[in-house]
């Protein structure tokens, strides 16, 4: 069946504009993850849903950060006023259920680049 | 705070060579722990798991990995790679209230023909 897929796979932008990501997770599962992979910060952890609703903003790196999920389906993250330090690899992952031995399935990623 | 941390940041390793590669947690309660694979290109995916049940994991393409509960490890390895195992792997974790993996800072693995 179809995996994690993530939109667009790459973008290029300004300092200062706004960048919407999309991913769509694997259809049935409720938990989707997002992360950012960087070259000084390894693999962080920004965000998760349980269907619609994200229990954790923790990880989210500023107020420019947020991010939605609708109909337990698409989500979207978006970051405003971009700086040159969001350039990074945006990761989004699904899974059955929140829960720790579920296995998250990675999609390909959107590679962010701020001029 | 919760950490897991990787010990070799880049092995070079011939092929038939065994090999181990170093993986460390620091978590409260009960942890899960997994090992993930990047290969050139691609995107993550899961080599094997751990969350209960016999310490000694056995993964894809060979792999696998020892929970030693003492040691606060969970190393990946073995017996002989192949040049198709060159990759970045990251050794991961989360406990039982699911949500969030911490990563290590990942192992990149070059294998010479």
């Amino acid at each position: 069946g179809a995996g994690v897929s993530q939109s667009p796979s790459n973008k290029v932008t300004e300092k200062g504009k706004d960048v919407e990501l999309r991913c769509d997770p694997i259809s049935g599962h409720t938990a989707l993850y997002w992360y950012r992979q960087s070259l000084g910060q390894g693999l962080e952890f920004l965000i998760y849903f349980q269907g619609n609703s994200a229990p954790d903003k923790s990880g989210l790196p500023s107020d420019r950060f947020s991010a939605e999920r609708t109909g337990g389906s698409v989500s979207t993250l978006t970051i405003q006023r971009t700086q040159q330090e969001d350039s990074a690899v945006y990761l989004c992952a699904s899974s059955l259920f929140v829960s720790g031995g579920n296995e998250q399935f990675f999609g390909p990623g959107t590679r962010l680049t701020v001029l | 705070a919760q950490s897991v941390s990787q010990h070799n940041h880049h092995v070079i390793l011939s092929e038939a060579a065994s090999l181990e590669l170093g993986c460390n947690y620091s978590y409260g309660g009960t942890v899960n722990l997994f090992w993930y694979v990047q290969y050139p290109g691609q995107h993550l995916q899961l080599l094997l798991k751990y969350f209960s049940g016999d310490p000694l994991v056995k993964g894809i393409k060979g792999f696998e990995a020892e929970f030693i509960k003492s040691k606060f490890s969970f190393n990946l390895r073995k017996p002989s790679v192949q040049w198709s195992d060159t990759a970045e792997y990251f050794c991961a974790a989360n406990n039982n209230a699911g949500n969030m993996l911490t990563f290590g800072g990942g192992t990149r693995l070059m294998v010479k023909p």
